[in-house]
């Protein structure tokens, strides 16, 4: 079994301020971690992943993630908001083994930026 | 080029109807989801195909019914609507052992039920 926790419903940041929002998962096996990205009236789309390999995983627009086992964390940043970053975003997990490969997903976190 | 469609975009229909949300991916994947996201944002699982066989079936009410026809498509049809399911419905896809799981949306399918 998995669960996601994003903390922080709604995170506002000044444009060019420093991005962070914070995900934590519980696993029963050595999990595969995503952030997903929803801008409004649209689908998800993929921001960067998680498997194996390097903990600090780098995805489109700038974001990064660092998968930190002994804090089951996987917080995504971006050095500097931009206004084009307001969106939801969504942490989730998948387990690494087993058939039932479904996502299990956070309760999303929507990203304000300010002017 | 779309990767993972869905047909219609948007359905707004009354109580008691039936209705069929279609989804279609040219990923050549072979495992199919279908998601549901409520009012609040919060996404969960509804059911996945693996090659037109079911595989997660979370507990959802047997008026959804999954069909896929072959492994490039998985409607989802619905009887008896009910206000409750109201939501916007996303299909995705993945391919087992490839890219590591990563599940490819489509655009979501928004029901309003009346």
């Amino acid at each position: 079994a998995q669960s996601v926790t994003q903390l922080g419903s709604h995170v506002s940041v000044s444009e060019g301020a420093l991005v962070l929002l914070r995900c934590n998962y519980s696993s029963s096996v050595p999990p595969y971690l995503f952030w997903y990205v929803q801008y409004p009236n649209q689908g998800l789309q993929l921001l960067l992943k998680y498997t194996t390999g390097a903990t600090l995983v780098k995805g489109i627009n700038g974001f990064e993630a660092e998968f930190k086992k002994s804090e089951t964390s996987f917080h995504l940043t971006k050095p500097s908001a931009h206004m084009s970053d307001a969106a939801e975003y969504f942490c989730a997990v998948t387990l690494s083994s087993g058939s039932a490969r479904q996502l299990t997903f956070g309760s999303g976190t929507q990203l304000t930026v300010l002017p | 080029d779309t990767a993972v469609s869905q047909t219609p975009k948007y359905l707004v229909t009354q109580m008691g109807n039936d209705k069929s949300i279609k989804c279609e991916q040219n990923l050549g994947h072979d495992t199919m989801y279908w998601y549901k996201q409520d009012s609040k944002k919060f996404l969960k699982i509804m059911f996945s195909y693996n090659n037109k066989e079911l595989i997660i079936n979370e507990t959802v009410p047997n008026r959804f019914s999954p069909k896929s026809p072959d492994k490039a498509h998985l409607n989802l049809h619905i009887n008896s609507l009910e206000l409750g399911d109201s939501a916007v419905y996303f299909c995705a896809s993945s391919q087992p052992g490839l890219a590591k799981e990563t599940q490819y949306f489509g655009p979501g399918t928004r029901l309003l039920v009346l």
